[in-house]
């Protein structure tokens, strides 16, 4: 059974404050992902890694940092927290190849910026 | 870029009653994946199934979808709607790499008795 774990599950942070958002997952995916969900626009894609080392912009990566230290460990960092960062973010890891194409996604992290 | 739409963004049905969820895309792919995700409440999104085959059926607990490439669809149906399939479902798209998936806005369905 594919296993994403994330950390904190909730957070509440103070406007201009620095966040950190753990993930780890240990199904070995070489892909990984960060993404925020927020009514009327879904899911949306902020960060991604092919690996350890890498990381890639998504289609918001504005306010937003990524780390991806070993293959088991992405994080999220929001280096100065503003209250349109409230949101659930998901983290995922994938398989992207052909027929075994598929995201696992963790429990999620609900972050209020006040 | 590549883009998914998903018009619903509520859909009540009563239950017993067959559902159809749309959803159409856009890609310069000739090759997409397209994906079919279900949310349950307090839950995480979870595969719900895929294709990559024009004109192929494919199902799984009780849903299907076909990728029609010609209108650059991937509708999800069912027969008859169970309470227990209320939950929000989203589409998503991949190249056929499957680097990542692009998601659509979701549509939550709710199913009454």
């Amino acid at each position: 059974e594919a296993a994403v774990t994330q950390s904190p599950r909730n957070k509440v942070a103070v406007t201009g404050g620095k966040v950190t958002l753990s993930c780890n997952q240990t199904n070995n995916h070489n892909n990984m992902y960060w993404y925020r969900q927020d009514t009327g626009h879904g899911l949306r894609l902020i960060h991604y890694s092919y690996g350890a080392g890498s990381t890639e912009k998504g289609d918001i990566p504005d306010g937003y940092k990524a780390s991806r230290p070993s293959q088991e460990n992405f994080s999220l960092i929001l280096e100065l927290a503003t209250p349109s960062q409230t949101s659930v973010y998901f983290c995922a890891s994938g398989v992207g190849l052909g027929n075994y194409a598929e995201q696992f996604f963790g429990p999620g992290t609900r972050l209020t910026v006040l | 870029g590549d883009s998914v739409t998903q018009t619903e963004g509520l859909v009540t049905l009563t239950e017993g009653l067959p559902v159809m969820l749309n959803c159409t895309y856009q890609t310069i792919y000739s090759n997409p994946f397209l994906f079919w995700y279900v949310q349950h409440l307090n839950e995480s999104p979870r595969l719900l199934l895929k294709s990559f085959t024009d004109n192929k059926r494919t199902e799984h607990q009780g849903f299907h979808a076909t990728l029609h490439k010609s209108s650059s669809s991937f509708h999800l149906q069912k027969s008859s709607a169970q309470l227990s399939d209320s939950a929000l479902y989203y589409c998503a798209l991949s190249e056929n790499s499957g680097t990542y998936q692009r998601f659509g806005t979701g549509t939550k369905l709710q199913v009454v008795p």
